[in-house]
């Protein structure tokens, strides 16, 4: 069974809209959340969430994690074709633990 | 300029032939990892390394071996190949087991692996 299930697999939306990618998860007690973007190549990171409520913001990327309801999201503003690309949500457990855990990510298009 | 190198980037080879894709970083990390990602599936980590000569097995070890004899490399070695391994592998690496923690790990640009 999958801990990390991400949602939606996949997104097809125009430039200038915004999208809300979601992350949920089954771990309670875990070390931190992240966010990696996936073009063709190799995942480049995003955001690390290790505290609820307290919204992490990059440019028109902003992520929150809510620990309560086990989840986190993923939201992109005014949407360029640059931001197509596949985004990975990823656990890390906890002490003792070197281990990432991936969701199977969302597909994200963005067509002019 | 900082990045982790990876070698082949595609390789297509048959059931049993024995092959190793190298990892390379010029950044002094003391962590690196290797993961797998197959469609449908997600990023899996295979085997990961917290220093020189300290391994330890991720969630998909079967079929593979690596070693860390220094720190900039980490090949991973496919001792008999079969189909099952046919993948796209990322070799990541980190500053520290504690910024592995936190996950701000750098990826290789991937190797292309086909197993006839």
């Amino acid at each position: 069974e999958d801990k990390v299930v991400q949602s939606p697999l996949s997104l097809v939306v125009h430039e200038g809209d915004t999208v809300t990618l979601n992350c949920s998860y089954e771990v309670t007690n875990f070390r931190s959340l992240l966010w990696y973007k996936q073009e063709k190549k190799a995942p480049t990171f995003l955001f690390m969430l290790t505290s609820s409520g307290i919204e992490k913001k990059s440019g028109r990327l902003s992520s929150i994690l809510d620990k309560k309801e086990l989840f986190s999201i993923l939201n992109i503003t005014a949407t360029q074709t640059g931001d197509s690309a596949v985004y990975l949500c990823a656990l890390h457990s906890g002490a003792g633990s070197y281990q990432l855990t991936f969701g199977k990510g969302t597909k994200l298009s963005v067509i002019p | 300029e900082a990045q982790v190198t990876q070698n082949p980037r595609y390789l297509i080879t048959v059931t049993g032939k024995k092959l190793t894709v190298t990892c390379s970083q010029n950044m002094n990390h003391e962590y690196m990892s290797w993961y797998r990602q197959d469609p449908g599936l997600g990023l899996r980590q295979i085997y990961y390394s917290m220093n020189v000569e300290v391994t330890d097995k991720g969630d998909v070890p079967e079929g593979y071996k690596v070693s860390r004899k220094e720190k900039r490399n980490f090949p991973l070695i496919l001792e008999s190949p079969s189909p099952n391994q046919t993948s796209l592998y990322f070799c990541a690496s980190s500053l520290s087991r504690f910024t592995a923690n936190t996950g701000e790990l750098f990826f290789g640009e991937g190797s292309r692996l086909t197993v006839l």
